[in-house]
């Protein structure tokens, strides 16, 4: 079975750039997760779609921050303009349930944005 | 919310046995995950526990402690692999982790 897939793998930017980033679920999971992990924190949860509707995006900074799951597949996240501050690696997490914390989440390679 | 805490980092040599503490608030939980990071790499799912005790997988074992709010992980029979993160994640059962900020775990010869 494929993993969760995501692209780019890294990205370097300069503040007030615009970055997009891209995630394929695991086949059949109708949930999907982004998260931001700073450099020696634990990932922080920025939105969670159930299908293509937002579950929770309590802690995305929609001023710059902004995702999409047209299909209910594939997901963007976007980031304009971009700050210094943001730089992490932003993670994708998928699982196969309705979106209930107690559903195991396989997370992707990641993509690490470094904004200079 | 939840606050999470684990020691930052923790060091243990091959084939000993090491404990990763990780304590939490109680307010609105359900469960607690291990997650495992090696650098550079996703986390990967060890242990959910939901119930009180110990829960063993292997050389991996997960304790809940739901009174006490604390939870930990034990590794036994350590080898130079298992060196990672380790994070330690709250279920408050409204669709959100809030995880730690991981144990730094260094395994040396």
């Amino acid at each position: 079975e494929a993993g969760v897939a995501q692209s780019p793998r890294y990205k370097i930017i300069e503040k007030r750039q615009s970055v997009a980033f891209w995630c394929n679920p695991i086949s059949g999971h109708a949930t999907l997760y982004w998260y931001q992990q700073i450099l020696g924190q634990g990932p922080k949860l920025l939105i969670q779609f159930q299908n293509n509707g937002v579950v929770d995006d309590s802690q995305l900074p929609k001023d710059r921050f902004s995702a999409e799951r047209l299909k209910g597949v594939d997901s963007t996240l976007k980031i304009q303009p971009a700050k210094l501050e943001d730089s992490a690696v932003y993670l994708c997490a998928s699982s196969p349930g309705q979106g209930a914390s107690t559903d195991t989440q396989y997370f992707g390679p990641g993509t690490r944005l470094t904004v200079l | 919310g939840q606050n999470i805490d684990q020691p930052t980092e923790m060091t243990a040599t091959e084939g000993a046995i090491v404990q990763i503490n990780c304590t939490y608030q109680t307010s609105g939980f359900n469960g607690l995950f291990w997650y495992q990071q090696h650098a550079g790499e996703a986390p990967t799912f060890l242990s959910y526990n939901v119930l009180d005790g110990l829960e063993e997988k292997g050389r991996f074992s997960s304790f809940l402690s739901r009174s006490k709010g604390y939870s930990y992980l034990l590794l036994k029979e350590l080898q130079m692999k298992d060196s990672a993160s380790y994070l330690c994640a709250g279920d408050s059962g409204y669709s959100t982790l809030t995880f730690g900020k991981g144990t730094m775990l260094l395994v040396s010869p």
